[in-house]
């Protein structure tokens, strides 16, 4: 089971960068990395998903070294309104329990 | 959220009583899924389908069932509530399965959540 380990939670300012890393020393071969963020009182959606290298939408980035054992989600020029929860998912879909969402990572944006 | 709605949003309830959520996806997606959240524990999924009359459990199971009669519809039905099952359930809902093709087809979308109190 590929269980991820984030921080629990992060601070930033309005207009920094923010960097999120998510471990998954036992990532199956098949593994996609998938990050959502949620809002309060809101299911989670969806930001990025990757397999290896690097991913960028025009929400975040997402980096994956080689090996593969680790994620780092970039936002670029945070703001206010990116103060949230982001879940590092990372699995195939249900095989044998393996899409588990871990505690997330509590991002506070400062003005 | 765009094609998948829950309800109820908000449900009291006593204890040992019967309870029954539904999600409804509007999507045609295979995958169906429920999960629960609460402090501390984040979201942890109960059972999900992989087709219709296709069910599985997930890592917290016990004292839920599920349905899926239809591919549009997963119920989750709580046999008994206790309050330990007073919780935010969120449905959510993929396109595909397990070997993943290609990006994208595994990611979840979710519903706005369904807040179960039982007293």
């Amino acid at each position: 089971l590929a269980k991820t380990t984030q921080p629990i939670s992060m601070d930033s300012y309005e207009g920094q960068e923010v960097n999120i890393t998510c471990s998954h020393n036992n990532i199956a071969t098949n593994d996609y990395i998938t990050w959502y963020q949620q809002f309060p009182s809101q299911g989670p959606r969806f930001i990025i998903q990757g397999y290896k290298t690097k991913v960028t939408n025009e929400v975040a980035s997402l980096f994956i070294p080689a090996d593969r054992k680790s994620s780092t989600l970039s936002l670029p020029r945070v703001s206010l309104s990116d103060t949230a929860v982001y879940y590092c998912l990372v699995g195939d879909l249900p095989d044998n329990n393996d899409m588990r969402f871990g505690a997330g990572t509590r991002l506070t944006v400062k003005p | 959220d765009a094609g998948i709605t829950q309800s109820p949003r908000h449900k009291v309830t006593e204890t040992g009583t019967p309870v029954t959520l539904r999600c409804h996806q509007t999507e045609n997606h295979r995958y169906m899924y429920w999960y629960r959240q609460d402090p501390g524990h984040g979201l942890r999924l109960i059972h999900y389908s992989y087709g219709v009359k296709d069910t599985d459990k997930g890592e917290v199971s016990d004292g839920y069932s599920v349905s899926r009669s239809k591919t549009e519809d997963f119920l989750l039905t709580l046999e008994s509530a206790t309050s330990s099952q007073t919780s935010v359930y969120f449905c959510a809902i993929s396109k595909s399965g397990p070997p993943v093709q290609s990006s994208g087809a595994n990611v979840l979308t979710f519903g706005a959540g369904s807040r179960l109190t039982v007293l």
